[in-house]
């Protein structure tokens, strides 16, 4: 058990609905990472937040976005649902927000847009 | 555009064994990941190497990195079963992190 927990675990919606997937990171890690892993794209690199700012962007879509709260949870938010948004999102969490660091994975929220 | 890739991308070996991932990168990284992953579960970050001839160890895994040449290797000593996963390596700057395509690796007893 990494210390991350994302919520929830699965979620089947619909082509056109928005979604909220929810990460929080280990007590005391500052930074969150978002990542989405398919057959089609593999993995790949979303977004990361420190202590509520953006930090870093990757190959987020315009539909996509993600925020951190003052509690240092985050949320990543996806709309306008298509077929090859299915994947599976995982979030990680570091101590601060330096690439060097070791991110601490979450068990990830699979997602089935149908 | 940093592009990175993994070879082979299937692996099959017997336990006891020893083999080498390869993973070459097409520009500049500042750092060079490695990452587990059991099939339905998550991944587990390995090794972080930061400089020209790194080398990290744990237990019968070790990571190389090769700046010059753009190149790690994750190098598994007399494999046991345990150690059937998907290893991912990643590299990258302070935008992000891009990852390899993953080699599945299936350790027979």
């Amino acid at each position: 058990d990494s210390g991350v927990t994302q919520t929830p675990k699965h979620l089947i919606t619909a082509t056109g609905q928005r979604v909220t997937l929810r990460c929080s990171p280990r007590s005391g890690d500052l930074s969150v990472y978002w990542y989405q892993q398919s057959l089609d794209q593999g993995l790949q690199f979303l977004i990361q937040y420190y202590n509520g700012e953006e930090r870093a962007k990757g190959n987020i879509l315009e539909r996509f976005s993600a925020q951190q709260f003052p509690d240092l949870h985050s949320e990543l938010n996806l709309s306008s649902l298509e077929l090859g948004d299915s994947a599976l999102y995982f979030c990680a969490s570091s101590v601060g927000g330096a690439w060097q660091e070791t991110q601490y994975f979450g068990p990830g929220t699979r997602l089935l847009v149908l | 555009e940093l592009k990175v890739e993994q070879n082979p991308l299937f692996l099959s070996m017997q336990e006891g064994k020893n083999y080498t991932i390869y993973c070459n990168y097409s520009t500049t990284s500042d750092r060079l990941y490695w990452y587990r992953q059991d099939p339905g579960k998550s991944l587990e970050s390995l090794f972080v190497l930061l400089s020209n001839g790194a080398v990290k160890q744990e237990g019968r895994l070790m990571a190389s990195l090769d700046t010059k040449a753009r190149l790690s290797t994750l190098h598994i000593t007399a494999a046991v079963h345990d150690l059937s996963a998907t290893y991912f390596c990643g590299g990258g700057g302070a935008d992000g992190l891009t990852f390899g395509k993953g080699t599945h690796l299936i350790i027979q007893p």
